[in-house]
């Protein structure tokens, strides 16, 4: 399973827009990229997932190069609830039956 | 989105005791889940693959006779700490996989907390 690699924390204000981005190199043909916040004590949430190029949806970006080996994760104007860990992972239902191996992730925190 | 639940949210016992946590899939059907256990300012740890009607498949170093794991319909798998220690306290997570057109979805329940005293 690919290895990814993400800053470990981040700082932003409220109001910015916030890119975490996430390298992995050994990503495989089949994987997709996907990403999932998790706030204290709950369950990680999916936030955005892609193949290549760029996914939106309503809450967030996600930026994928033509050779895949990173992805950004855009959350636009940020506000205090968005303070969370943000997981990127690589994975194919394929590949090892679709198991997920979680990295230690970017704690966000958004300041007033 | 799909949801998964899990029950107990959080569960107290004595040591040596069993604990059982079940995972559902509220309005899918899961022929995969996930268990994960995560520690204190930790990452989520995978534990296990549990699949509908077969032997779960566990990490290394996961002590499969320790965590029992039953997926025995497609919206429920059960995991068991059996003889549960102080060190096994930790929030044990869920996951079941949703499988369209290539996409790997996985959604997860709220957690159990476990405290073993």
């Amino acid at each position: 399973l690919a290895k990814t690699t993400q800053p470990i924390s981040m700082d932003s204000y409220e109001g910015q827009e916030v890119n975490i981005t996430c390298s992995h190199n050994n990503i495989a043909t089949n994987d997709y990229i996907t990403w999932y916040q998790q706030f204290p004590s709950q369950g990680p949430r999916f936030i955005i997932q892609g193949y290549k190029t760029k996914v939106t949806n309503e809450v967030a970006s996600l930026f994928i190069p033509a050779d895949r080996k990173s992805s950004t994760l855009s959350l636009p104007r940020v506000s205090l609830s968005d303070t969370a860990v943000y997981y990127c992972l690589v994975g194919s239902p394929y590949n090892q039956g679709g198991k997920l191996i979680f990295g230690q992730g970017t704690e966000l925190s958004v300041k007033p | 989105g799909a949801v998964v639940s899990q029950h107990p949210s959080r569960v107290i016992c004595k040591s040596g005791t069993s604990v059982k946590i079940e995972c559902r899939s509220l309005d899918f059907q899961a022929t995969t889940m996930f268990w994960y256990r995560q520690f204190p300012k930790q990452s989520l740890m995978l534990m296990a693959t549990s699949n509908e009607g077969s032997k779960a498949t566990y990490e290394q170093g996961v002590e499969k006779d320790k965590f029992l794991i039953n997926h025995a319909s497609l919206t429920l798998s059960t995991l068991t700490v059996t003889s549960a220690h102080p060190e096994d306290s930790s929030f044990y997570i869920c996951s079941a996989r949703v499988v369209s057109g290539g996409r790997n979805e996985q959604f997860f329940g709220p957690g159990t907390r476990l405290t073993v005293l």
